[in-house]
């Protein structure tokens, strides 16, 4: 079956110190591969996608992700994490058929200490 | 500011009542959709309108009614529904439906449900 695992439901960090947000996903070919961002109170805003090519995929406000087929991962980066990060992060994968059916994960909520 | 717009933010209403949810998007996209997002559950699509066609219904109760008069707007009617129904719903659309890279979906900020 499809599914998109986000591992950790929760993760501290301390304000300039490197993040590293886990995904993995379960499909049957290559999907397409999001990463989304929700503030508190906000609706999702998309922070990158990788579609194919370079597997290091670069993304607004500072954050990189990088798919590797053989892990069936696509990982979140960002090296310096500030204060206004903390929100919840979802993965989420689309089918390469161009289906509009996105399976997302079920989060992981950033809290960055100061 | 994503392009899609919803009201109201927050709606309070009770099992008998008769409400209705709005999203407006200002991209020019041919796609709209619903979301329900739940406490701990991933996100669950419940309909999907493309160029004011329905082309998705997943499973949801006839409580909820969708219409899509127009490509920009979206609504959400809400009649006789249930505590667990309290969630968040969002609105998104998309250029396309199915073309790669067409059929990216940007989000509203959704209406905070609540039903007493």
């Amino acid at each position: 079956a499809q599914s998109v695992t986000q591992p950790d439901i929760h993760i501290t960090v301390s304000e300039g110190a490197s993040l590293e947000l886990r995904c993995n996903y379960s499909y049957g070919a290559t999907p397409y591969l999001f990463w989304y961002v929700q503030s508190p109170g906000q609706g999702l805003q998309l922070l990158l996608k990788y579609f194919s090519g370079d597997t290091l995929v670069q993304g607004i406000k500072g954050f990189e992700a990088e798919f590797k087929r053989s892990q069936s991962s696509f990982n979140l980066r960002k090296p310096s994490v500030h204060w206004s990060d903390a929100a919840e992060y979802f993965c989420a994968v689309g089918a390469p058929s161009g289906t509009y059916k996105y399976i997302f994960g079920t989060g992981t909520r950033l809290k960055v200490l100061a | 500011e994503t392009g899609v717009t919803q009201t109201p933010r927050h709606l309070v209403m009770g099992m008998t009542n008769k409400k209705s949810l709005k999203c407006e998007q200002h991209l020019g996209h041919n796609a709209m959709y619903w979301y329900k997002q739940s406490a701990k559950k991933p996100l669950e699509l419940m309909f999907v309108y493309s160029l004011e066609e329905r082309v998705e219904n997943n499973s949801v109760p006839s409580r909820f009614s969708p219409e899509c008069p127009n490509s920009s707007h979206l609504f959400l009617h809400l009649h006789t529904l249930q505590p667990e129904d309290s969630a968040l719903y969002l609105c998104a659309s998309s250029q396309e439906l199915r073309r790669v890279a067409k059929n990216i979906q940007y989000f509203g900020a959704g209406t905070r449900l609540s039903v007493l």
